[in-house]
């Protein structure tokens, strides 16, 4: 059963940086693409990013040139590093694998999300 | 890009009762057509994939039909836990999920 505990939220000013953390467990983490998927109040949930299996990144449009994901598949480790932070970044930030490993159509949660609130 | 529309936004019903949700996207998704189940503070659940197969664990009275651009989830007779927000989700280029519905008592 995959696990993730979620971790590195809080409070930022409005272009404020924060780094999330993601420590996975349960499955082989370099096998499969991982993302991060985030649930604001207004929105529902809302894909950010993912870091595929062969180094490929992809960004949502809403954050593309102020995010930056990485992964260390030797700690089974996933970040997102969040820059220029704005108000409709308030979210609850959930990881979560991608399935199945050769298409990544389908995500996986396991953990309880760290909330991330942007305010002035 | 694909957009994914739910409806209703909101559902009322009462426990035994049956749910329909419907999902429809902007353009063929195929058969690449997840549900989710989600509740406050905890980690959304994937019920459906494939439009019609259920995840491990999911019970029997979750199903999911439909294919190209019309889905739909059925809870075929509301248990009390089943009361959330149920979201459907797609990827033909990227990640995208329909505004959910909510399924309230």
């Amino acid at each position: 059963e995959v696990h993730f505990v979620e971790s590195g939220g809080g409070f930022v000013q409005p272009g404020g940086s924060l780094r999330l953390s993601c420590a996975a467990s349960g499955f082989t983490f370099s096998g499969y693409a991982m993302s991060w998927v985030r649930q604001t109040p207004g929105k529902g949930l809302e894909w950010v990013s993912t870091f595929g299996g062969v180094g490929d990144t992809y960004y949502a449009d809403s954050v593309k040139g102020r995010f930056t994901i990485f992964r260390d598949n030797s700690k089974s480790t996933l970040d997102l590093q969040m820059n220029s932070l704005r108000a409709e970044d308030t979210a609850v930030y959930f990881c979560a694998r991608l399935f199945p490993p050769r298409s990544s159509i389908y995500f996986d949660f396991g953990g309880q999300g760290t909330v991330v609130t942007v305010s002035s | 890009e694909i957009v994914l529309t739910q409806s209703p936004a909101t559902l009322s019903l009462s426990p035994g009762e049956r749910a329909t949700l419907s999902c429809r996207a902007s353009q063929s998704v195929n058969n690449d057509l997840a549900w989710y189940q989600h509740k406050p503070g905890r980690a959304p659940r994937l019920l459906i994939f494939d439009a019609s197969n259920r995840a491990t664990g999911i019970p029997a009275r979750f199903s999911g039909s439909g294919s190209g651009t019309d889905f739909t989830l059925t809870i075929s007779s509301l248990e009390p836990e089943d009361f959330a927000v149920y979201y459907c989700q797609e990827r033909t280029n990227l990640w995208t999920f329909g505004q959910g519905t909510k399924v309230e008592i």
